[in-house]
């Protein structure tokens, strides 16, 4: 069975411009969501899709968006780049329908900003 | 405000004894505690994780204790070995929402020493 699988490992950016970063979760899962890790910060979860829909989001400005497919796969995009943003971004999966289950995570994304 | 704290930032430990890193939590809706392991430039790894309703969960050489009335978990490993040299995460979840949310500690780095 195929774990989180993560594009791309590595981004390096310039401020102000924007980023999408790609996550396809374990099959049958229906749960995606997003961390940001930062040094010092540890995981804070940026938001969680199900079926397509946001359920729930981090405090984390708008210009960190994301939205899921039909298929499960997720996409997170952060716009207008800040150098605060470099970060490791991690996506996890999860069989979550309510019952306690863990995440599944991804390599993450490294991304940088100059 | 930190819901989930783990106050130790590092541990050394040598190898064949028993390494214990704690967790501490605030969030009395927090029901369900996991653990994770990471090393540089991966993903989290899930380790164990125990349900608010038991005390105790063993799996090989892990072990995690859950202490309601103080809001406290621990992880042990034994005996350690240096393939354990990591950042273990402790995580928490809590119902209702619906929606699946992990909130994180900033990680314990765990040094076993040969």
């Amino acid at each position: 069975k195929a774990g989180v699988t993560q594009t791309p490992r590595y981004l390096i950016k310039t401020r102000g411009q924007q980023v999408t970063l790609s996550c396809s979760p374990i099959s049958g899962h229906r749960s995606v969501s997003w961390y940001q890790q930062t040094p010092g910060q540890g995981l804070q979860f940026l938001f969680e899709y199900f079926s397509e829909t946001q359920r729930n989001k981090g405090n984390f400005p708008g210009r960190f968006s994301g939205r899921q497919f039909s298929n499960s796969r997720s996409e997170m995009n952060v716009s207008t780049l800040e150098l605060g943003d470099s970060a490791l971004y991690l996506c996890a999966s999860s069989s979550w329908t309510g019952a306690n289950t863990e995440a599944f995570f991804g390599q993450g994304t490294r991304l940088t900003v100059v | 405000d930190q819901q989930v704290k783990q106050n130790s930032p590092s541990l050394s430990v040598q190898e064949g004894r028993i390494s214990i890193l704690n967790c501490d939590y605030t969030n009395s809706m927090f029901d369900y505690f996991l653990w994770y392991k990471k090393y540089p430039a991966e993903g989290p790894t899930f380790l164990i994780s125990i349900s608010s309703i038991k005390d105790k969960n063993e799996d090989g050489r892990f072990t995690v204790f859950l202490n309601k009335s103080a809001k406290h978990l621990s992880l042990h490993i034994v005996p350690s070995q240096p393939g354990d040299s990591a950042v273990y995460f402790c995580a928490a979840s809590a119902p209702g929402a619906g929606s699946y949310q992990l909130t994180f500690g900033k990680g314990t780095k765990l040094s076993v020493i040969p």
